[in-house]
């Protein structure tokens, strides 16, 4: 089975912190990504990850960055937390080729909260 | 248009019955489709993907996709109080895997 591991469940930080959400695989997936879910918003895409070290920008990437150093983790890091970044944080993992239908497997999620 | 629509519910059946959850999505040259379950303050869990025209079962789902309208639908048989989720229809636009578009979700609700 495919696992997505998010290093937390519950965060609580403050404002101007610099946060990191880690986001481990263990399927060897080339692709990596970062959501956040609001209610009424949906899945929101802020970043994906296809290579080490590569990165493209998702929907909304405006407060955040990411690292890719190793293949099995992405990191997600709100460089200056603000209460509007209050919300569900999902990472996701995929293959990139050679499977036909390369479904994005799911973290448990980190609830995060900026006071 | 937004590119991939469901209906936000709250869709209610009563136990037993067959749930009929629809979606559908702008671009025609979408590759593959898939429907994930989200219990409420959990993360989304893969249900099923097809890809061919036609009707795919596994188990009590069924996912029907027609990609002359665009539409991809899934069916749940003997629906149980368990299956109360959102549902998310995801659309994958390329060959690479990223290019996935979900939908904002249909609520389920099964009544005992």
């Amino acid at each position: 089975d495919v696992k997505v591991t998010q290093s937390s469940r519950y965060l609580v930080k403050r404002t101007g912190e610099k946060v990191f959400l880690e986001c481990v695989q263990d399927m060897d997936h080339e692709n990596m990504f970062w959501y956040r879910q609001d209610p009424g918003l949906g899945l929101r895409l802020i970043y994906f990850s296809y290579d080490v070290k590569m990165k493209e920008k998702g929907d909304i990437p405006e407060g955040y960055s990411v690292s890719r150093e190793k293949k099995e983790r992405f990191s997600l890091i709100l460089e200056s937390a603000s209460t509007n970044q209050t919300s569900m944080y999902l990472c996701a993992s995929s293959f990139k080729l050679g499977t036909d239908n390369q479904p994005q497997h799911f973290g448990d999620g980190t609830r995060l909260s900026i006071l | 248009q937004k590119e991939v629509e469901q209906n936000s519910g709250p869709l209610s059946v009563p136990e037993g019955a067959i749930a009929s959850l629809n979606c559908t999505y702008s671009d025609r040259g979408s590759q593959s489709f898939f429907w994930y379950r989200q219990y409420s303050g959990k993360s989304p869990e893969l249900i099923m993907f097809i890809y061919s025209n036609g009707d795919k079962e596994d188990g009590r789902f069924t996912a029907q996709l027609n990609k002359a309208s665009q539409y991809v639908s899934l069916l749940i048989r003997d629906s149980q109080p368990s299956d109360s989720a959102t549902y998310l229809c995801a659309v994958n636009k390329d060959n690479y895997g990223q290019n996935f578009v979900f939908g904002p979700g249909t609520r389920l609700s099964v009544l005992p």
